[in-house]
């Protein structure tokens, strides 16, 4: 069975740094392309951005690609969301994603929930 | 970037309804167009990718058809497990999600 499962979320200051960790289990983990997704209090999701099953290469949307930076670490099946500089808008539920090249995603974590807030 | 431009973001129905979402690309994503179903305090869940082929587990009753920069996703005779918010997702070129549907009874 196919589990992801997040971690690293909570309360966190605005201007600060926070990063995130989603585990993988139940496939084999270097052989996909992972992703991040996130949902706004108000229900908007948004693409974050992916990285390739070798680590190699990365996609970013555009308008988070300065702050964040997703990596993994294949030998423990682990993908990272590394969030620097956060603001208030960055308030919303984290889900770490599987997808192949040119597919939707498959399969979704349970969501870690992020607050930025003083 | 594309944007997915999807409507309505409210919809009303009584059982045994049929439902119709539409998005619309900013460009031609040549099929290449997910939807997904969200229930409250859970992730979402794939339900068609390429616009018209259902993931294993997905009902009948869940469909989709269109191309170059329309889509819909439909649901003939919704049943009460059906009330969810749906997205749909262009992946052809990055990822975008439209802005989502929230489907309530009437």
């Amino acid at each position: 069975e196919v589990q992801l499962v997040e971690s690293g979320g909570g309360l966190v200051q605005p201007g600060a740094s926070l990063k995130l960790s989603c585990v993988a289990s139940g496939f084999t983990f270097s052989d996909y392309w992972m992703s991040w997704v996130r949902q706004t209090p108000g229900k908007t999701m948004e693409w974050i951005g992916d990285i390739k099953y070798d680590g190699s290469y990365t996609n970013y949307a555009p308008s988070l690609k300065n702050r964040f930076t997703i990596s993994r670490d294949n030998a423990k099946s682990t993908l990272y969301l590394q969030m620097s500089n956060v603001r208030s808008e960055d308030t919303a539920t984290y889900y770490c994603t599987r997808a192949e090249w040119l597919s939707p995603f498959d399969y979704w974590g349970q969501g870690v929930m992020v607050t930025v807030s003083s | 970037d594309i944007q997915m431009t999807q409507s309505p973001p409210s919809l009303s129905a009584s059982l045994g309804d049929k439902v119709t979402i539409t998005c619309q690309a900013s460009q031609n994503i040549n099929k290449y167009i997910a939807w997904y179903q969200q229930k409250p305090g859970k992730a979402p869940r794939l339900l068609i990718r390429y616009t018209s082929t259902l993931e294993s587990g997905t009902p009948s009753r869940f469909s989709g058809s269109g191309s170059g920069r329309d889509y819909s996703f439909s649901i003939s005779n919704v049943e009460s497990e059906d009330i969810a918010s749906y997205y749909c997702l262009q992946y052809v070129n990055l990822r975008t999600f439209g802005g989502g549907t929230k489907l309530e009874l009437k």
